[in-house]
């Protein structure tokens, strides 16, 4: 069954780097994935595509900030000089046969 | 720039009805696939259907599967979603989205600004 798993929660200091992983069900391991943010309040916003191999597409106007890679079924979004908008839900996303599949998203705290 | 804007959602008894419709501008709507998703107050998203570019294709997760049809008029650049049967579990923000041009990867990429569905007695 294709699942997605993601820690509930991650905190981070403002100027810092983030790292918060999606990890694919055994398997899935080649599966590509999307990132997604969620601002408090707001309808999610789509950040970018991410490969197996770590290449990645991001959305139109995404900052240079965030980015993605790749480790075997596991699938990485590294934010970088962390501001305070960052503040969000992370929700990661992929797909099979007839099916959209969601992680239970990552709640990250910019201190 | 791309919009897509939800309307039709509202307070419902449980077992009734709701007509959900998503209009799209900005691009060209026909050439994309198209999705609704839904948030449960409090919770994670949770992808609900499915639709093919020219309406030939349909998929549907199975917590609304044969209440629930997807549906799109591309002359009117409009995605709906019939809603039946409700049930208080379906109370949740539904949002429509845009999947990739392509249709290979199953990515959104563009979402509307969500419609609330509340179910209650």
């Amino acid at each position: 069954q294709l699942v997605l798993t993601q820690s509930p929660s991650a905190s981070a200091s403002l100027g810092a780097s983030v790292r918060l992983t999606c990890t694919l069900s055994s398997g899935h391991s080649t599966y590509a994935i999307a990132w997604h943010q969620q601002q408090p309040e707001k309808s999610p916003r789509f950040l970018m595509k991410l490969n197996s191999d770590g290449s990645h597409r991001k959305g139109d106007g995404i900052s240079d900030r965030f980015s993605g890679s790749s480790s075997g079924a596991e699938r990485y979004l590294i934010i970088s000089s962390l501001q305070s908008d960052d503040e969000a839900d992370y929700y990661c996303q992929t797909w099979g046969t007839g099916v959209v599949v969601f992680g239970g998203g990552t709640k990250l705290t910019v201190l | 720039q791309v919009q897509l804007v939800e309307s039709g959602g509202g307070v419902v008894q449980p077992g009734r009805s709701l007509r959900l419709s998503c209009a799209a501008s900005g691009f060209t709507f026909s050439s994309y696939a198209m999705h609704w998703v839904r948030q449960a107050p409090g919770k994670g998203l949770e992808w609900v259907a499915f639709i093919w570019s020219d309406g030939s294709s349909e998929y549907y997760a199975d917590s609304v599967k044969g209440r629930f049809t997807i549906s799109r008029d591309n002359s009117k650049n409009t995605l709906s979603l019939q809603m039946d049967s409700l049930r208080t579990e379906d109370t949740a923000v539904y949002y429509c989205a845009r999947m990739d041009l392509g249709g290979l990867d199953w990515f959104l990429d563009y979402w509307g600004e969500g419609n609330l569905v509340s179910v209650s007695s």
